[in-house]
């Protein structure tokens, strides 16, 4: 618990673009790949992408290919998510975890909700 | 990638034992033996219950199993209790460091 602490909720209008903060200890941050999982209301999880921090390498599910950016801080230990051209359908519980590969989510942030509303 | 199918729910009665599935494809599922399972309370964040098709984490009962054959891997949970209730999500790797989670099972606890 608290291995993986997120920012906070985020209201935002349409075409805007959001920015979620993911912050851990320097051993995960440094051993780790990291993802952002969402979940819309109601419905399952959904895997958005994810960062290599050391090396800031990053591979994105295609449906947000072109306004999705991942991106890594190693001096704060911090991995962020860059959404922009948000649509009500963005609007959904954004999830950090630690990524041991594989689709392996082991640290789980507490969640960030965006919610997309004119 | 399309996502994993599993049932949208489940029940059992305490004691009883259940399986989830979850199909995929010769391309993720049946491709790789990467395969997790997921946990999610009410109002609460996901938790790993099993990866690599079998392994459990530690601190997972050992009534949580999973297995795999050929497109479908499964999730069986025996000795059912009341704090299993919940949804139960599975992940697979699709190749190209992308995963891909399965729509989730809803498991009630009659």
């Amino acid at each position: 618990q608290g291995q993986v602490v997120q920012s906070g909720a985020e209201v935002k209008k349409p075409g805007s673009s959001v920015k979620v903060s993911c912050k851990t200890s320097g051993d995960i941050f440094r051993n780790n790949y990291f993802s952002w999982v969402r979940q819309a209301p109601g419905q399952g999880l959904e895997w958005v992408g994810r960062i290599t921090p050391i090396v800031g390498t990053t591979t994105y599910a295609q449906k947000f290919q072109g306004r999705l950016t991942i991106s890594a801080d190693e001096s704060t230990n911090t991995v962020y998510l860059d959404l922009s051209s948000l649509r009500s359908e963005d609007t959904a519980v954004y999830y950090c975890a630690s990524d041991s590969n594989y689709g392996v989510f082991v640290y789980w942030g507490q969640g960030t909700l965006v919610t997309v509303s004119s | 990638q399309s996502a994993l199918t599993q049932p949208r729910s489940v029940s059992g009665s305490p004691g009883q034992s259940v399986t989830i599935s979850c199909t995929g494809t010769s391309s993720d599922v049946g491709h790789y033996d990467y395969v997790s399972w997921y946990q999610q309370r009410p109002g609460r964040v996901p938790k790993l219950i099993i990866f690599d098709v079998t392994k459990r984490p530690s601190g997972v009962p050992d009534r949580f199993s999973g297995s795999k054959s050929a497109n479908t891997a499964s999730l069986t949970i025996s000795g059912l209790q009341a704090e299993d209730e919940a949804d139960y999500y599975c992940c697979s790797y699709a190749g190209s460091n992308i995963p891909v989670f399965g729509g989730g099972t809803k498991l009630t606890v009659l």
